[in-house]
């Protein structure tokens, strides 16, 4: 079965700071990767997605991820963070069925301090 | 374009009522989903359907029904509301593997 784990639980990164939130995976075949984000009250955005070909993903908001499959991680980068950034946010890995069903970790929630 | 609508946004139940959450779609997706969003757990799967007519159990199915009856509509019955079955829902559709979500349901049962 697949598996998601977000290995932090709170971060707290200074405006202007660079970031990173952990991602590891557990999925038997070429993994499809998702990262949401969820401001508090609201839906669920999507940031960015893998499905194959360069493992480094551009995605919205100045948001970037790397897959590697030698660790199993698809952690989510930003080279700064503006204080709107301040939100949850959750790592999915699709079975790439064509569906996506989505496992989803338990989230890290980011506090971004002044 | 409306992409996935859930009604109600929020509801209050007593123990043992019943209610449908209301999910539709008007991106003609085949595949359409229910989770459950809980403080520290992250979203797990509740049902899903691959099309009219088709259903199927996800991580935590017990205490819900579902049925799809068109492409664009895939409700969420709670027979019997329990307690424990106070948390968001969001419902998603899909296409290629990306998924849409819904603004999600709030559901506090007392």
């Amino acid at each position: 079965a697949q598996s998601v784990t977000q290995p932090d639980i709170h971060i707290t990164v200074s405006e202007g700071a660079s970031l990173e939130l952990r991602c590891n995976y557990s999925y038997g075949a070429t993994p499809y990767l998702f990262w949401y984000v969820q401001s508090p009250g609201q839906g669920l955005q999507l940031l960015l997605k893998y499905f194959s070909g360069d493992t480094l993903v551009q995605g919205i908001k100045g948001f970037e991820a790397e897959f590697k499959r030698s660790q199993s991680s698809f952690n989510l980068r930003k080279p700064s963070v503006h204080w709107s950034d301040a939100a949850e946010y959750f790592c999915a890995v699709g079975d790439g069925s064509g569906y996506s069903t989505l496992t989803f970790g338990k989230g890290t929630m980011l506090l971004v301090s002044p | 374009n409306a992409g996935v609508t859930q009604t109600p946004k929020f509801q209050v139940l007593k123990t043992g009522q019943s209610m449908t959450l209301q999910c539709a779609q008007d991106m003609n997706h085949e595949y359409m989903s229910w989770y459950r969003q809980d403080p520290g757990m992250g979203l797990r799967l509740i049902h899903y359907s691959v099309g009219a007519g088709i259903t199927d159990q996800g991580e935590v199915p017990n205490g819900y029904n579902v049925s799809r009856s068109t492409t664009e509509d895939f409700p969420l019955r709670l027979l019997s509301a329990a307690p424990s079955q106070t948390s968001v829902y969001f419902c998603a559709s899909s296409y290629r593997n990306e998924a849409f979500f819904g603004q999600g349901t709030r559901l506090t049962v007392v």
